[in-house]
């Protein structure tokens, strides 16, 4: 049973490109959820959606960030004319159901903007 | 809105020592998880408590939700240098179970 799949795992950019990040969640599951982690610091949540739907993106910044999970194949987050600000790991975790279901992380995208 | 605390933020402990790490919520909390994450990798599911007051022991690891279900805590019994890590609490607002709130970890060196 293959665990939640991320890549690429280091991603290099330089600024203004766009980023693009790919989630494939546990088979089964059918809520994925990213998160922001900066060096030394916590677990910032971005977004959380279920297929074909967003359903919490207050942690999304308003600009140049979007995340999708469509029906089939993995859940995408993008970042259009990244900075270096965006320089950080991203952490895709995925969940059965709702509620208190345990999130499973993948091993994390490590994004470089130069 | 609501937040999570944890203490400390950083912990260095001789090898044998134990250490606690504690989480506060401003808020009700329907359950609190705990993860562990080593340097340089993920966040790992370590257990989840529900009840009021509710003890769970996982090996030389004691964890605790209080009788509030506002604050949490993990101790470690003689730690070890596999001990080492980020370790996160997390739970979902009684009120609101669609989003984990977490702490921001308390890091844990141990010297050999």
């Amino acid at each position: 049973n293959a665990g939640v799949m991320q890549n690429p795992r280091h991603l290099v950019r330089r600024r203004g490109q766009e980023a693009r990040l790919r989630c494939s969640p546990m088979k089964g599951h059918s809520h994925v959820y990213w998160y922001r982690q900066l060096p030394e610091e916590g677990l910032k949540f971005m977004v959380y959606l279920q297929k074909e739907n967003i359903i919490d993106e207050s942690g999304m910044p308003k600009e140049r960030f979007s995340a999708e999970f469509p029906k089939e194949g993995p859940s995408i987050l993008r970042i259009q004319q990244v900075v270096r600000g965006d320089s950080a790991a991203y952490f895709c975790a995925s969940q059965f159901g709702t509620g208190a279901d345990t999130q499973y992380f993948g091993p994390g995208t490590r994004l470089t903007v130069l | 809105g609501q937040q999570v605390m944890q203490i400390p933020q950083y912990q260095h402990v001789q090898e044998g020592e134990d250490f606690t790490t504690y989480c506060n919520s401003s808020t009700t909390l329907s359950n609190i998880q705990w993860y562990k994450q080593r340097p340089g990798g993920h966040p790992v599911f370590l257990i989840q408590l529900v009840k009021s007051g509710e003890v769970k022991k996982q090996k030389r690891l004691t964890f605790q939700f209080g009788e509030a279900k506002k604050n949490s805590s993990l101790h470690i019994t003689a730690t070890q240098t596999t001990d080492v890590g980020t370790y996160f609490c997390a739970g979902h607002n009684a009120g609101n179970n669609r989003k984990l709130i977490w702490g921001l970890g308390t890091s844990l060196a141990v010297n050999p």
